[in-house]
């Protein structure tokens, strides 16, 4: 079974710095998806990013990228110039072929200091 | 363009009592999800449809069930609450399985008591 694992359970960043959130997986399967959501207080879960494990290109939305690596299965989000509404709880999922469910990590809450 | 939408909000049951919970997925999208979210357990996965068909399933008791109708909407049951079926009910939809992402609803918060 796929398992998604973020080993930090919150960290904190200083307003306009970087933060780089870690996520690794564990699968047998060669082609699958990769997601990191976000979760503010209002609970509404929004997507971040997404990544395709067949792409080694790694995927860039304005101030978010992730580092893909695929041999290493990790899968870690960095953000930029950290604004006071990145604060949430951030969650990485894994998606494997058709069929297949979303598998989600325990998630990590960040939090923006001004 | 409508995101997607779960009611009620909020709810509060009985210990035994049944719940049926709604999710109105965004317009064109075909498939369902539904995760229970819990402080201590996390996003935990209880069924996907596509096309009115149960094409996954997760590890809950056979109390938790769902359907999803002609019109893509879905519903999720449970019946025979227990204390620990208190969480955060959140529904999510695509366009199919596969090559995209899920967009989420606002969720249902569930309090048995």
């Amino acid at each position: 079974a796929q398992t998604v694992t973020q080993s930090q359970p919150e960290m904190s960043v200083q307003e306009a710095e970087t933060v780089t959130l870690s996520c690794t997986y564990d699968t047998s399967e060669s082609d699958y998806y990769l997601f990191w959501y976000k979760q503010p207080p209002s609970r509404q879960m929004i997507l971040v990013i997404r990544q395709e494990a067949y792409k080694q290109q790694n995927a860039t939305e304005n101030r978010f990228s992730v580092n893909f690596q695929k041999a290493a299965k990790s899968f870690s989000l960095k953000i930029s110039d950290s604004q006071l509404g990145d604060a949430a709880m951030y969650f990485c999922a894994y998606r494997g072929g058709a069929n297949s469910k979303l598998t989600f990590g325990k998630g990590i809450t960040l939090s923006v200091r001004p | 363009k409508a995101g997607v939408t779960q009611t009620p909000r909020y709810l509060i049951k009985t210990r035994g009592q049944q719940v049926t919970l709604s999710c109105s997925p965004i317009s064109g999208h075909r498939s369902v999800s539904w995760y229970q979210q819990t402080p201590g357990q996390g996003l935990q996965f209880l069924f996907e449809y596509f096309s009115e068909t149960q094409r996954n399933k997760g590890n809950f008791p056979g109390r938790f069930s769902g359907r999803q109708f002609s019109n893509s909407r879905s519903e999720m049951n449970v019946s025979t609450l227990e204390l620990g079926d208190s969480a955060l009910y959140l529904c999510a939809s695509s366009m199919d399985m596969v090559n995209y992402g899920y967009t989420f609803g606002s969720g249902t918060r569930l309090t048995v008591v």
